[in-house]
């Protein structure tokens, strides 16, 4: 089945651009999002990209797809401390199903 | 967008007790509801997919008699955690999609801890 990976931390400056980096293993998924957790809380919609895309932009968000190496990442423009959560990565697979990833945390250092 | 809720948001109860959570979509028809399980710092895992006016599909590993779910309305699943035990402490979390939404589109609830001691 699908398997989504990405890695578990990530800590940046604050003002700085965050990257996060995400592979999955399902070549027929059509659907590849991004969700934010923050503490407590349930999953926030940041963006999806559909799988004929290379690239999706929305305000600070980038969404680049290498679709021929199944390589999903997502790009935080300038990132604030509000930006501090848990980014879940996750992939539409063929089962019909919304399969995530492990997490990655991200910190922002002053 | 589409608002999804649940209640309770936190609940604490007893060893061999039972506990319903409820998910609702407020503002649109869910056909199709899907219910994960988070461990804490861990990724969701999806237990069941509910069809409004049909049984739910469970995944494999997830007991269908310990975890009760019922999709009677079209904005109403609710799941129901039968004779509790702590290992059944977790975060769980629902969404829907339906209602004019592609599939591909699940709406996520806030989530809800549950607590067994």
């Amino acid at each position: 089945g699908e398997d989504v990976e990405q890695s578990l931390f990530l800590s940046v400056r604050e003002g700085d651009s965050s990257v996060i980096n995400c592979t999955y293993t399902d070549s027929s998924s059509t659907y590849l999002y991004w969700y934010k957790q923050e503490p407590g809380a349930g999953l926030q919609l940041l963006t999806y990209i559909f799988s004929n895309m290379d690239m999706k932009q929305d305000q600070r968000l980038t969404v680049l797809l290498n679709k021929k190496d199944k390589h999903l990442s997502l790009r935080i423009a300038d990132t604030q401390t509000g930006d501090s959560a848990i980014y879940f990565c996750a992939a539409y697979s063929s089962a019909s199903k919304i399969i995530f990833g492990s997490g990655t945390r991200l910190s922002i250092r002053p | 967008g589409a608002v999804v809720s649940q209640h309770p948001s936190r609940v604490i109860c007893k060893s061999g007790t039972s506990v319903k959570i409820e998910c609702r979509s407020l503002d649109f028809q869910a056909t199709t509801m899907f219910w994960y399980r988070q461990f804490p710092k861990q990724s969701l895992m999806l237990m069941a997919t509910s069809n409004e006016g049909s049984k739910a599909t469970y995944e494999q590993g997830v007991e269908k008699d310990k975890f009760l779910i019922n999709h009677a309305s079209l904005t109403l699943s609710t799941l129901t955690v039968t004779s509790a035990h702590p290992e059944d402490s977790s975060f769980y979390i629902c969404s829907a999609s339906g209602g004019g939404l592609s599939s591909y589109e699940q709406y996520f609830g806030p989530g809800t801890r549950l607590t067994v001691t």
